[in-house]
């Protein structure tokens, strides 16, 4: 149980355009959800997290009107990343903590701007 | 939630035992031990966790020492498969905030 299903789990996509993540929770309702990147031979590093229909809060440092989440309902929240530059080319991993479960991760999804 | 230490890589023989340690000696009363593991290009999965007595899964073991400054996640017969980074969280419950990670042990487990 409280399985959460991410894509795409890998996208291309050109510098200046814009790619959205999606992260779904498959049998449960996720009423938060963090949003982490992983640059390479790095460790996760929270982005944001987002909470069901109200704003996200973002973590220092990360653009909150680059990086667009959105948690409109108990089970689905994206990301968003606007004006993708090379620099935003990184591991996007969705996360949800569920009451008397624990964490579960979504599988990830590879971004390389080119 | 507090700081861990772990060795930032081990390499281990395939059917042999991987032994990977953490220590957190700053740990509360409250807090518990915690163990997830990331295979390339996933996201992680968790395996294990204990407050003071050494706990056993399909998955793993972990041993917490009695002062519980320091504790050992055991993969009984590693496998290639279980090459990953292995991360130690210390914190109080397993939902709630985030998860914070530190820099993990990356197991090779070799042939």
């Amino acid at each position: 149980g409280a399985v959460v299903s991410q894509h795409p789990s890998w996208v291309i996509c050109k510098s200046g355009t814009s790619v959205k993540i999606e992260c779904r929770s498959l049998d449960f309702q996720a009423t938060t959800m963090f949003w982490y990147r992983q640059f390479p031979k790095q460790s996760l590093m929270l982005m944001a997290t987002s909470n069901e229909g109200s704003k996200a809060t973002y973590e220092q440092g990360v653009e909150k009107d680059k990086f667009l989440i959105n948690h409109a309902s108990l089970t689905l929240s994206t990301l968003t990343v606007t004006s993708a530059h090379p620099e935003d080319s990184s591991f996007y991993i969705c996360s949800a903590s569920v009451q008397g479960y624990g964490y579960t991760f979504g599988s990830g999804t590879r971004l390389t701007v080119v | 939630d507090a700081k861990t230490t772990q060795p930032p890589s081990m390499d281990c023989a395939e059917g042999r035992a991987a032994n990977l340690p953490c220590n957190h000696s700053t740990i509360s009363g409250n807090e518990y031990v915690y163990w997830y593991r990331q295979i390339h290009s996933q996201g992680p999965q968790y395996i294990i966790h204990g407050l003071k007595n050494n706990e056993t899964n399909e998955m793993a073991s972990l041993i917490i020492t009695e002062d519980r400054k320091s504790s050992t996640l055991i993969l009984p017969h590693a496998t290639l498969r279980d090459t990953a980074v292995y991360y130690c969280i210390v914190r109080v419950d397993n939902a709630g905030n985030m998860l914070t990670f530190g820099g993990g042990t990356r197991l090779m487990v070799k042939p």
